[in-house]
């Protein structure tokens, strides 16, 4: 069956470093990929997606590419900030339109 | 306005009492959900209403009842519940069902539950 597969955290990083979140997963035909990310105290906010092999998703500095060769969806920062600390979900949707959801990468982000 | 309001933002119940979770959304969308996140986990779907007809039911306990009175509104009618029901409850909605319209879910901030 479909699933995704992040990297476990606590991911632990100082403020202005570069951010990778691994994220691959396994589907059967074309899935969108997404990443959500959640706030403390907060729900779940779209940060960016990707809709079919080789689109590069981009929102507030983050990144990600759809790799089928790999079946990737990693996350990347050039500099992270404090505001960044949160728990990033990577997720894909299947073909009853329902969204498969990785366990979740929490990000801490030291002064 | 995009925001999907969900109230109330805590709250605690006995396993007797009965309680109402409301959501609210004013973005035109027909499509809403009813997720479950307990601490440190992703969220889990319960249900799903398309044009306020429920959809999907992912085999919930009949202790959650929702409810979608019209297009904007998502209530989950809760009664006689258990410790392990205590969660994070988070409404969703989107444009409408489909391939497409995963694409983008608008979550609010939830009901921090708890069950004593």
């Amino acid at each position: 069956g479909n699933s995704v597969t992040q990297m476990e955290g606590p991911v632990t990083l100082s403020e202005e470093a570069f951010l990778t979140i691994n994220c691959t997963y396994t589907a059967t035909g074309y899935p969108s990929l997404f990443w959500y990310v959640q706030y403390p105290g907060e729900g779940l906010q779209l940060l960016l997606k990707a809709t079919k092999a080789d689109d590069k998703g981009s929102n507030k500095g983050f990144e990600a590419t759809y790799r089928k060769e790999t079946t990737s969806f990693h996350l990347e920062k050039g500099s992270v900030q404090v505001s960044d600390s949160a728990v990033y979900f990577c997720a894909l949707s299947d073909s009853n339109y329902q969204l498969i959801w990785g366990a979740g990468t929490k990000l801490i982000i030291k002064p | 306005d995009t925001e999907v309001t969900q109230t109330p933002k805590h709250l605690v119940m006995g396993m007797t009492n009965k309680k109402s979770l409301k959501c609210e959304q004013h973005m035109g969308h027909r499509a809403m959900y009813w997720y479950k996140q307990k601490a440190k986990k992703p969220p889990e779907l319960m249900f799903v209403y398309s044009y306020e007809k429920l959809s999907i039911n992912e085999s919930v306990p009949s202790r959650f009842s929702p409810e979608c009175p019209n297009s904007s509104l998502l209530n989950l009618h809760l009664h006689a519940l258990q410790p392990e029901d205590s969660a994070l409850y988070l409404c969703a909605s989107s444009q409408d069902r489909g391939v497409k319209t995963n694409e983008k879910l608008f979550f609010g901030s939830g009901t921090q539950l708890s069950v004593l």
